[in-house]
């Protein structure tokens, strides 16, 4: 199958700072998403980001597909962006759905 | 997320016995997922389906076993609980199509 592969697997930053997670993939593939995990455990998609780059507020998101690897950029981080930032890739099956295949995360961490 | 909801929330239940997840959807979306979350490895995809009465297994389908007789349930079944069944256990929901997962709160399972 394919290997997922992020780093760092743990951040630290000061309240204000930029960051960049990495996320390496395998194999050629068809989807490729983003999840932030909070301190709650509750999962938030942040991207579905296949190819190109995509922008949300302070967070924005580049995969250069035929390289097989994503970056997340977070900028001037806050406390709430704490937590840990999954990337996810898949490729369309037969059923026509995509079975996400996660890396095992970046714990973030961002202290006042 | 408001358009997915798992139920319970948290369950403790003694080893042998048989318990059931439920995952039920608002979305009318196609696509449903099972997810185990452990420390040290990620989310792994455990069964999915890709539409009423249609199922396949996951990565980590030894154990359990699904079923979804409508559109908006999903149901996971532990056939005969064991201790190395005690995780986080997650439900997505997919559209048909480019979209992203939307994932439920989660259930977590103890099993003693």
């Amino acid at each position: 199958g394919i290997q997922v592969e992020q780093s760092p697997p743990d951040l630290i930053l000061q309240e204000g700072a930029n960051s960049t997670l990495r996320c390496n993939f395998s194999d050629s593939v068809n989807n490729l998403q983003w999840f932030h995990q909070n301190p709650w455990g509750q999962l938030i998609n942040l991207f579905y980001i296949p190819s190109g780059t995509k922008q949300n507020g302070r967070l924005s998101a580049t995969t250069v597909a035929t390289e097989r690897y994503s970056l997340l950029y977070i900028s001037s981080s806050q406390t709430t962006d704490s937590g840990v930032y999954f990337c996810a890739v898949g490729i369309l099956s037969g059923a026509g759905s995509y079975q996400l295949t996660f890396g095992k995360g970046t714990k973030l961490s961002v202290i006042p | 997320d408001a358009g997915i909801t798992q139920s319970p929330r948290h369950k403790v239940t003694e080893t042998g016995t048989p318990v059931t997840l439920r995952c039920h959807q608002t979305e009318n979306h196609r696509y449903m997922y099972w997810y185990r979350q452990d420390p040290g490895h990620g989310l792994r995809l455990i069964h999915y389906s890709y539409g009423v009465k249609d199922t396949d297994k996951g990565e980590v389908s030894d154990g359990y076993s699904v079923s979804r007789s409508k559109t908006e349930d999903f149901l996971l079944t532990l056939e005969s609980a064991t201790s190395s069944q005690t995780s986080v256990y997650f439900c997505a929901i997919s559209g048909t199509g480019v979209t992203g997962y939307t994932f439920g709160s989660g259930t977590r399972l103890t099993v003693v």
